[in-house]
């Protein structure tokens, strides 16, 4: 246990229906990052946020993606409209800080399937 | 542009042996690279990292990485081999510290480990 907690594990859905997820980062860890796996392959980054500041977005997130971090502590990623390309396991990581240096604490991660 | 290459799919490996596990990265400036193990339906976790200094890095359960500069290669290993480490081993590197840049870990697409009794 990293201590990077995600929810739901798992989420079935059918196309068109919106979903969301949440990541809670370890605690006092000001940076939190989103990756998307899709089967076969590396974790891929979608966007990230310093505090509550979400700064950049991946081109991988499309307009129907949206990430929050309302209070700079627990995380949301909301896909609307999904697509049976949204299919993967989405990953949350959070870090202490900015620094090169630091190391990326991930979470189990939730498995998105939609049908 | 930065990437990482895991060539191998698979290795596999019999209990008690040696493992290796490689990668190789392309990046500009200082790497700061890293391994991570996944195992089925799970979030990954992290073994080891190279900053800086020694060469040879040692990480979580026994694994060590190797840091090769003029081979641009950071093999992970492990001296003898337990049936419990078959999973999936991601290499990984970080972009170096820059006020412009988002920190992110740019993965290879993995390694499966199969490590037979």
């Amino acid at each position: 246990d990293t201590g990077v907690s995600q929810d739901p594990r798992h989420k079935i859905t059918k196309r068109g229906q919106n979903v969301t997820f949440r990541c809670d980062p370890i605690s006092e860890h000001n940076r939190l990052y989103w990756y998307r796996q899709t089967l076969g392959q590396g974790p891929e980054f979608l966007t990230y946020f310093q505090n509550e500041a979400q700064l950049e977005k991946s081109r991988l997130l499309s307009d129907r993606f949206s990430a929050e971090r309302p209070k700079g502590s627990f995380s949301t990623l909301e896909i609307q409209r999904t697509e049976q390309g949204d299919s993967a396991m989405y990953l949350c990581a959070s870090i202490l800080s900015g620094a090169s240096t630091d190391t990326q604490y991930f979470g189990p991660g939730t498995r998105l399937t939609v049908l | 542009a930065q990437s990482v290459a895991q060539p191998e799919d698979q290795v596999n490996v019999a209990e008690g042996n040696p493992l290796t596990v490689k990668c190789t990265y392309s990046v500009s400036g200082n790497p700061y690279l890293f391994w991570y193990v996944q195992y089925p339906n799970r979030g990954l976790q992290f073994l080891l990292k190279y900053i800086t200094g020694d060469n040879l890095v040692k990480g979580s359960y026994g694994f060590e990485a190797e840091f090769n500069k003029s081979q641009t290669s950071f093999h992970l290993k492990k001296p003898s081999a337990l049936v419990s480490d078959s999973a999936l081993y991601f290499c990984a590197v970080r972009e170096p510290q820059r006020s412009s840049n988002t920190g992110k870990l740019i993965f290879g697409q993995g390694t499966t480990l199969q490590v037979k009794p």
